[in-house]
């Protein structure tokens, strides 16, 4: 069965320092990948999908992620973190011939002054 | 952690009956609902956004009077779609956020088919 596993419930960085978010699903085929970002009381906003080609993926904000088949991983980095990226981070897998899709439980990104 | 079950996880209906859709918040009280619908190798689309006791916020788009959202309790919201036509078929997920900490719990999703 289809999974995703954020092992991070929590992350604290400070501001201006580099970082990395995990990820690994497991899925048979190629999958559909996502990095979305929930701020409190809004909705989510898509950083960045991967479906296929460069597995080295640019998305808004500055983030980016690298889908890594031999790891089943699809981590979402920054090189330096600003105040408002904290939040809450999810991963989601979906099924490249379906639209059903898979969350894992989320990071929450805390950032020191 | 918690939990938010969302039911039915599939349903088939007929095109023009009404399907509705339940989540729950099992072990918390959440005060803000989102849901959303999925479409094929594309990214989530928020459909609204309810709060306990108020009306929804319907994304630009979405048809308020086809998706009908209830939020009547702390513990349930329902989205029903009503009159359904077949490019209604969808994978719908909602999300729950408490009053804690405001972190966001998913359903499993319903997998709609209209036939």
């Amino acid at each position: 069965a289809q999974s995703v596993t954020q092992p991070d419930i929590h992350i604290t960085v400070s501001e201006g320092a580099s970082l990395e978010l995990r990820c690994n699903y497991s899925y048979g085929a190629t999958p559909y990948l996502f990095w979305y970002v929930q701020s409190p009381g809004q909705g989510l906003q898509l950083l960045l999908k991967y479906f296929s080609g460069d597995t080295l993926v640019q998305g808004i904000k500055g983030f980016e992620a690298e889908f890594k088949r031999s790891q089943s991983s699809f981590n979402l980095r920054k090189p330096s973190v600003h105040w408002s990226d904290a939040a809450e981070y999810f991963c989601a897998v979906g099924d490249g011939g379906d639209d059903k899709i898979i969350f894992g439980k989320g990071t929450r990104l805390h950032i020191l002054p | 952690g918690a939990v938010v079950s969302q039911h039915p996880s599939r349903v088939i209906c007929k095109s023009g009956t009404s399907v509705k859709i339940e989540c729950r918040s099992l072990d918390f009280q959440a005060t803000t609902m989102f849901w959303y619908r999925q479409f094929p190798k594309q990214s989530l689309m928020l459909m609204a956004t309810s709060n306990e006791g108020s009306k929804a916020t319907y994304e630009q788009g979405v048809e308020k009077d086809k998706f009908l959202i209830n939020h009547a309790s702390l513990t349930l919201s329902t989205l029903t779609v009503t009159s359904a036509h077949p490019e209604d078929s969808s994978f719908y997920i909602c999300s729950a956020t408490g009053t804690a900490d405001l972190e966001a719990f998913f359903g499993q999703g319903t997998r709609l088919t209209v036939v």
